[in-house]
Order: structure tokens, then sequence, then C-alpha cells
């Protein structure tokens, strides 16, 4: 079955560092990919995604290209901020009537001033 | 455009006491989904509505959960009784379909604690 594998945190930064948390994934076909950011409190955000090889998502400085060759989609931010402190979950979705999300564990990142 | 609201926020009860959590999806979204969020076990899908049918419930946890979406613009998850162990936060996400690059819009949970 559909598998993301996130490696292990917490992290912790301090700010102006750069960013890379790595996600990969077991999947046949063509899966959709995700990041999704959960701050303190609130719900799960979508953050950003790709739809098919080599396409890079990016949104708030972020960015993740989808490698269909190493069937990753590693997550960096060049400069991160005291405010991306949260959890990330890289997550994976199939198209098709039944089909589920599937999640990562998630990271914890802590970013200090 | 209001996103996916879940109510209530925060819920303390005792146990063996019914437990009902409330969720109103984006409009037009076919597709409705309960979460489980613990730290021990993560982020756990309960069950899923396509157009208002259950379509897969097999992460309910035992005969005491129990989730309805009598229309399009409401569902509930119901526990009875409830145990300690129910302790979480449940999401309640929509989307407007399954196809490529579709994402899950989540609401912002209720905090639940059984005593």
């Amino acid at each position: 079955g559909d598998s993301v594998t996130q490696m292990e945190g917490p992290v912790t930064l301090s700010e102006e560092a750069f960013l890379t948390i790595n996600c990969t994934y077991t999947a046949t076909g063509y899966p959709s990919l995700f990041w999704y950011v959960q701050y303190p409190g609130e719900g799960l955000q979508l953050l950003l995604k790709a739809t098919k090889a080599d396409d890079k998502g990016s949104n708030k400085g972020f960015e993740a290209t989808y490698r269909k060759e190493t069937t990753s989609f590693h997550l960096e931010k060049g400069s991160v901020q005291v405010s991306d402190s949260a959890v990330y979950f890289c997550a994976l979705l199939h198209t098709g009537a039944n089909s589920k999300l599937t999640f990562g564990k998630g990271i914890t990142l802590s970013v200090r001033p | 455009d209001a996103g996916v609201i879940q109510s209530p926020r925060h819920e303390v009860t005792e146990m063996g006491q019914e437990v009902t959590l409330r969720c109103k999806p984006i409009s037009g979204h076919d597709y409705l989904f309960w979460y489980r969020q613990t730290m021990m076990r993560g982020l756990e899908l309960l069950i899923y509505f396509n157009n208002n049918v259950p379509i897969d419930d097999s992460g309910m946890p035992e005969d005491r959960f129990s989730a309805k979406m009598p229309n399009a613009s409401f569902s509930t998850l119901k526990i009875q009784p409830s145990e300690p162990r129910d302790s979480a936060v449940y999401f309640c996400a929509s989307s407007l379909n399954q196809g490529a690059g579709q994402p899950q819009h989540f609401g912002d949970g209720t905090r639940l604690s059984i005593l």
C-alpha cells in the first residue's frame, strides 16, 4: 500500500537558517503530493502541492519538487522565521473516487529568534 | 469564504457520557473526512463520505463511534459511551473531489477531554 516517510524530528533552527525537511513516498503510479502545515491550536493548512514529476510547488518562501526517480518531495526554505514554527506533514493522494490521503507522521519545527 | 466549521472547539465530559461533534463542510465540496489526532498515534482517518454516503469507515475504532451525514452541509461524529482513551483532537475536512492535486481543507478541530 501507499506510505509516506518523513525524517525524524523535532527540528530546531535559528532564525534565517536554511530548512530542509525530507519526505519520501512509496506508491504506484503518479500520485499528487502535498505539504501541509499545522500551527499550534489550529487545523492543517495546505502549504504547497505538486501533481506530476518535476513539478515544483511553492508558497510563502517554501518549495518542494516532485522527484519521481527518487520518490521524494523534500521541503525547503532559504531563510526561516520564528513564525514558521509549526508541525509539517507530507502527504500523497491518488486520484479516484475512493482514494484516501496518506500522511507522514509529521515533524515539529521550532525556530529560535 | 467560510472554511470548514467545527463545533464545539473544546469539550470536557465525564466517562460514559455521549459526545457529539459537529462539522459543516465548505459549500460545494463532495467529500467529508473525520480524523483523530493524538500524540501517540498521530493523525488517523476515521471515516469519509462522498456525496453524503459513507465510503470507508475502517478507521472507526469500535462500535462506540458512529458518524452521519444527513445532508451536504452537516455531519456528526458521535461517541457513546465515551472513555478516557477517546481524548484527542478531532478534525473534520472537506474536499471538492478526489482529482489530481485537490487538497483537503481542515477545520480547527474539537479538543475532546474525557475525564
